[in-house]
């Protein structure tokens, strides 16, 4: 498994965008990158899955440069329910990959 | 709605007297599993199953059993509860065996005296 370190924390206003990098300098070439969200008490949720460059659906964009040993989620626009904690996990799509490694996750605080 | 039940939600028990909380999902999912939050430490995965009667261990499974003998249904065993085991379990399933996007239940909030 392909170690991750993320920011503990930040902290933003409503309507900025925030930038979450994440560092995983021992990626394997079939590792891909995921990145969920969890509000307290809740389960995580799924927001986004790349593998290179740049990946965007209605939630969020994940940026991953050509060297894939770091990659940066962006949040547009943030509001006061973005507030969570944004984990980022990496690993092998294709060859049946059981084990999800969380990690203690950045966590976000958004403020009017 | 596809989703991921478990329940109880909330429990409180004492030392020793065994307890299950059950997992179902109705998304016909092969992958189910089992995970523990605790503050600091993250999510840590305690067992998986890849199908029926496929099940294996996660990172931190000692103390807890399972069983898989449906496909919506996963219970997680705590046989002899103990105060370590206080603590807040997600289940969650996926489709296949690769890297999809996993759904979570809502949550147990287990308390062992």
């Amino acid at each position: 498994l392909a170690k991750t370190t993320q920011p503990i924390s930040m902290d933003s206003y409503e309507g900025q965008e925030v930038n979450i990098t994440c560092s995983h300098n021992n990626i394997a070439t079939n590792d891909y990158i995921t990145w969920y969200q969890q509000f307290p008490s809740q389960g995580p949720r799924f927001i986004i899955q790349g593998y290179k460059t740049k990946v965007t659906n209605e939630v969020a964009s994940l940026f991953i440069p050509a060297d894939r040993k770091s990659s940066t989620l962006s949040l547009p626009r943030v509001s006061l329910s973005d507030t969570a904690v944004y984990y980022c996990l990496v690993g092998d799509r294709n060859t049946g990959f059981q084990k999800l490694v969380f990690g203690t996750g950045t966590r976000l605080l958004v403020s009017p | 709605e596809a989703q991921v039940t478990q329940n109880p939600r909330y429990l409180i028990t004492v030392t020793g007297k065994k307890l299950t909380v059950t997992c179902s999902q109705n998304m016909n999912h092969e992958y189910m599993s089992w995970y523990r939050q605790d503050p600091g430490l993250g999510l840590r995965q305690i067992y998986y199953s890849m199908n029926v009667e496929v099940t294996d261990k996660g990172d931190v499974p000692e103390g807890y059993k399972v069983s898989r003998k449906e496909k919506r249904n996963f219970p997680l065993i705590l046989e002899s509860p103990s105060p370590n085991q206080t603590s807040l379990y997600f289940c969650a399933s996926r489709y296949g065996q690769g890297w999809d996007e996993q759904f979570f239940g809502p949550g147990t909030r287990l308390t062992v005296l």
